[in-house]
């Protein structure tokens, strides 16, 4: 069974305060680990897929890399705005376009 | 383009009663899928589609019902109504990258829904 855990939960950066988010993730076969930011009371908004172990993207503050047990979202310099839930999530090789999601960290970050 | 759609933005049933939940996406994407999020729990696959015509169960699929007739709608109807089914309801879709493979989904705004 896929697995997903993200840590932590929630976490509170001061405003230009670097930080990392962690995505670890068991899955027999990965085909892509995707990144999306959820606002209160918005649907999911993707952000990076990830398919190979050393690969890194960035967008903005945003840059995420993996490993082959783990993806990290670092965000440099956060502004409030960049305050969200971020969900990681896993798709299989041989299961087409379905994901398994982890629970997510909810990011504050305060001006 | 609207991108994916979801009608209604918020729902209350009572106990026993069915509805439909509506989706709708612009993009001429194969895959839809839906979704509930409860606290606690993150997104849980439901139901998903690859095709007109083509439907299949998720992780968390009884009690819900899917058809999809054409490329563009994907509806979610609930036969009865629990309270254990009071949860965000998500619709997404994404293209076709290969044989098998998809890109990455696309989300709509949700459906709240809450059962009495």
């Amino acid at each position: 069974e896929d697995q997903v855990t993200q840590s932590p939960e929630a976490l509170r950066l001061q405003e230009g305060e670097s930080s990392s988010l962690n995505c670890s993730y068991t899955v027999s076969g990965l085909r892509g680990l995707f990144w999306y930011r959820q606002d209160p009371g918005k649907g999911p908004e993707f952000l990076f897929t990830l398919y190979s172990a050393g690969e890194e993207k960035e967008k903005e503050r945003l840059k995420a890399t993996l490993t082959k047990k783990e993806s990290f979202l670092h965000i440099t310099a956060p502004k409030p705005e960049d305050s969200a839930t971020y969900l990681c999530a896993v798709s299989r090789e041989t299961s087409g376009s379905r994901l398994t999601f982890g629970e997510g960290t909810q990011l504050t970050v305060n001006p | 383009n609207a991108g994916v759609t979801q009608t209604p933005k918020f729902q209350v049933l009572k106990t026993g009663q069915s509805m439909t939940l509506q989706c709708a996406q612009d993009m001429n994407h194969e895959y839809m899928s839906w979704y509930r999020q409860d606290p606690g729990m993150g997104l849980r696959l439901i139901h998903y589609s690859v095709g007109a015509g083509i439907t299949d169960q998720g992780e968390v699929p009884n009690g819900y019902n899917v058809s999809r007739s054409t490329t563009e709608d994907f509806p979610l109807r609930l036969l009865s109504a629990a309270p254990s089914q009071t949860s965000v309801y998500f619709c997404a879709s994404s293209s076709r990258l290969g044989t098998g493979t998809y890109n990455e989904q696309f989300f709509g705004p949700g459906t709240r829904l809450t059962v009495l």
